[in-house]
């Protein structure tokens, strides 16, 4: 069975300041994608990243990367420069047949 | 033009009524869902359909029914509604069937049953 979990219910980062969200995952599948979704008070899910387990190389998104662990199955979220706009919930996914979501991680931006 | 679009965004209704909620996705993708979000922002899978076929039943209440008139659109039928379906009601659509394709989201239709 996939798992899917996010430590971190809340956390809280300074403007313009670096913040790294964590995940870990658990699958059986050996062809899986992960996924980062972003959902702001309007409550709409919106990605932000993605990465296909079988690339070695870490995705990035602009002021996003993760920092991708296959064998610790680990698939954290990196935030540079947090700007005001970031504070929402953050999901981590794991995606085989069908997501598996985690719990998410309120993250706020603080000024 | 809004990718993925859901109606109603609100829906409050009592217990024991009957209720629709609507999902119209303009991307050409072939494959939609219907998530479930409760009190406690966890995200679930309810259904997905491909091109109009089921392909995924997770263990829902058969109070709901999905139904898909064609590829474009997705909609879910909630019988004899209960305190507990009370949650947000996300619909996605994606071009591939497996969970592996990046999945867009409609707006969320917020469901409170009293």
């Amino acid at each position: 069975a996939q798992t899917v979990t996010q430590s971190q219910p809340e956390m809280s980062v300074q403007e313009a300041e670096t913040v790294t969200l964590s995940c870990t995952y658990d699958t059986s599948e050996s062809d899986y994608y992960l996924f980062w979704y972003k959902q702001p008070p309007s409550r709409q899910m919106i990605l932000v990243i993605r990465q296909e387990a079988y690339k070695q190389q870490n995705a990035t998104e602009n002021r996003f990367s993760v920092n991708f662990q296959k064998a610790a199955k680990s698939f954290s979220l990196k935030i540079s420069d947090s700007q005001l706009g970031d504070a929402a919930m953050y999901f981590c996914a794991s995606g085989t047949y069908k997501y598996i979501f985690g719990t998410g991680t309120r993250l706020k931006v603080l000024a | 033009d809004t990718a993925v679009s859901q109606t109603p965004k609100y829906l409050v209704t009592q217990m024991g009524n009957d209720k629709s909620i609507k999902c119209e996705q303009n991307l050409g993708h072939d494959t939609m869902y219907w998530y479930k979000q409760d009190s406690k922002k966890f995200l679930k899978i309810m259904f997905s359909y491909n091109n109009k076929e089921l392909i995924i039943n997770e263990t829902v209440p058969n109070r709901f029914s999905p139904k898909s008139p064609d590829k474009a659109h997705l909609n879910l039928h909630i019988n004899s509604l209960e305190l507990g379906d009370s949650a947000v009601y996300f619909c996605a659509s994606s071009q591939d069937q497996a969970g592996t394709d990046t999945q867009y989201f409609g707006p969320g239709t917020r469901l409170t049953v009293l």
